[in-house]
């Protein structure tokens, strides 16, 4: 079963623009990644941030995570047309090792 | 470095047959993790092996089996199978334990007809 649900579905923007995704979920976790596919094919992992962290960043890209709510979002800044992907956040419940239940994804488009 | 390696790549079967996939880990990994993807769906978690040994299991039924090789390599299986288990079927190589990201490779398009 899937315990993440993106929002949106899809989400279609223009080059440079900012792209977020929201993310929500059910149990309580050890940490809450987000990874990107591409064309259907193999996941890439984009960032993790642990359950007793609230913001993390790697490059183009801000995560916050809010237990409370149960909810993370995921923002890429000045975004380019090679960022078009799926998006899926994916989380580790508090007793699992490196398994992890996905979200059904957010299909980003960004077009130049 | 070689990454995660699947193969087939792509795969048509009937009704009832069955089929053997196979994963290669990212050298030093010593787990491995099988997910199955519906198109227009999240990937779900099938099978988790470390040092060969089943570590985790999700809602799958019997007819999915999986194993694990003295070098790391993995192949799951399914049996009699489904028009719904046409899928994408992704290996993830990783080390064991928290806070651990996962290695996809490629995948392995199954297509049951």
């Amino acid at each position: 079963s899937q315990q993440g649900e993106e929002d949106p579905q899809a989400l279609s923007i223009q080059e440079g623009e900012n792209a977020t995704m929201n993310c929500s979920y059910k149990t309580s976790i050890n940490n809450l990644q987000w990874y990107r596919q591409n064309s259907g094919r193999g996941l890439v992992h984009l960032i993790l941030i642990r359950s007793n962290e609230r913001e993390k960043h790697s490059g183009r890209l801000r995560v916050t995570l809010d237990t409370s709510k149960k909810s993370s979002s995921l923002l890429i800044t000045a975004s380019r047309a090679a960022d078009t992907a799926s998006y899926f956040c994916a989380t580790e419940g508090i007793s699992g090792y490196s398994t992890l239940t996905f979200g059904k994804g957010t299909m980003l488009l960004v077009s130049p | 470095d070689a990454g995660v390696t699947q193969s087939p790549t792509h795969l048509i079967k009937t009704r009832g047959q069955h089929v053997t996939l196979r994963c290669s880990p990212i050298s030093g990994h010593k787990s491995v993790s099988w997910y199955q993807q519906v198109l227009g769906q999240g990937p779900q978690f099938i099978f988790q092996y470390y040092e060969k040994e089943e570590r985790g299991r999700g809602n799958f039924p019997d007819r999915f089996s999986a194993r694990q090789f003295p070098n790391y390599s993995s192949e799951l299986n399914v049996n009699a199978l489904l028009l719904g288990d046409s899928a994408l079927y992704l290996c993830a190589s990783h080390t064991y334990g928290q806070d651990e990201k996962l290695f996809f490779g490629s995948g392995t398009q199954l297509s049951v007809l």
